[in-house]
């Protein structure tokens, strides 16, 4: 079946320091990619996406681009800021006809100090 | 972007007793819907998806008859727990996809059973 795996956290970074969190991932097909992120107490909300291979995602100065030869899609940001701590997954979601699989990665906790 | 509403935000119940869990796109029609299971610090758990015209298919260990699912129509998906006991305290999170997009998550229920 399909998998997400991404960098396990938590992972802790000084303000304006550079971010790279790690996804990649196994499924048959063309799948899209996403990252979602969640806000403590809070549901998950689309950071970005990229619906086919090279494409790049980019939102609020974070940055992924689907690497189909690698098969990751790797979530960047120049410079960090406190207001970036969150919860940030990695998904991909399969199309099967009219059905959908949506995978989600574990999760990883980042924490940004001032 | 597109709209999800989860309500409520949060519940509290006495052991025994059912709840429901609404989750309605506000601006678009959902051709799947997945209900997920978040425990504190802890990625999603998938519980059931369901496709258009299809009943929703649970994951492994998820008990149907404890978890009721309805995809009513294309915009309404309810999740009932019934008699529910304090194990089932959790945050639980909607989310719908329509043809060829990303998903959507509704802003999640904590449910608080005593």
């Amino acid at each position: 079946g399909d998998s997400v795996t991404q960098m396990e956290g938590p992972v802790t970074l000084s303000e304006e320091a550079f971010l790279t969190i790690n996804c990649t991932y196994t499924a048959t097909g063309y799948p899209s990619l996403f990252w979602y992120v969640q806000y403590p107490g809070e549901g998950l909300q689309l950071l970005l996406k990229a619906t086919k291979a090279d494409d790049k995602g980019s939102n609020k100065g974070f940055e992924a681009t689907y690497r189909k030869e690698t098969t990751s899609f790797h979530l960047e940001k120049g410079s960090v800021q406190v207001s970036d701590s969150a919860v940030y997954f990695c998904a991909l979601i399969r199309h099967s006809g009219s059905a959908r699989q949506l995978t989600f990665g574990s999760g990883t906790q980042l924490t940004v100090l001032p | 972007g597109a709209v999800v509403s989860q309500h409520p935000s949060r519940v509290i119940c006495k052991s025994g007793t059912s709840v429901k869990i609404e989750c309605r796109s506000l601006d678009f029609q959902a051709t799947t819907m997945f209900w997920y299971r978040q425990f504190p610090k802890q990625s999603l758990m998938l519980m059931a998806t369901s496709n258009e015209g299809s009943k929703a298919t649970y994951e492994q260990g998820v008990e149907k008859d404890k978890f009721l699912i309805n995809h009513a129509s294309l915009t309404l998906s309810t999740l009932t727990v019934t008699s529910a006991h304090p194990e089932d305290s959790s945050f639980y999170i909607c989310s719908m996809c329509r043809v060829n997009t990303e998903a959507f998550f509704g802003q999640g229920t904590r449910l608080t059973v005593v």
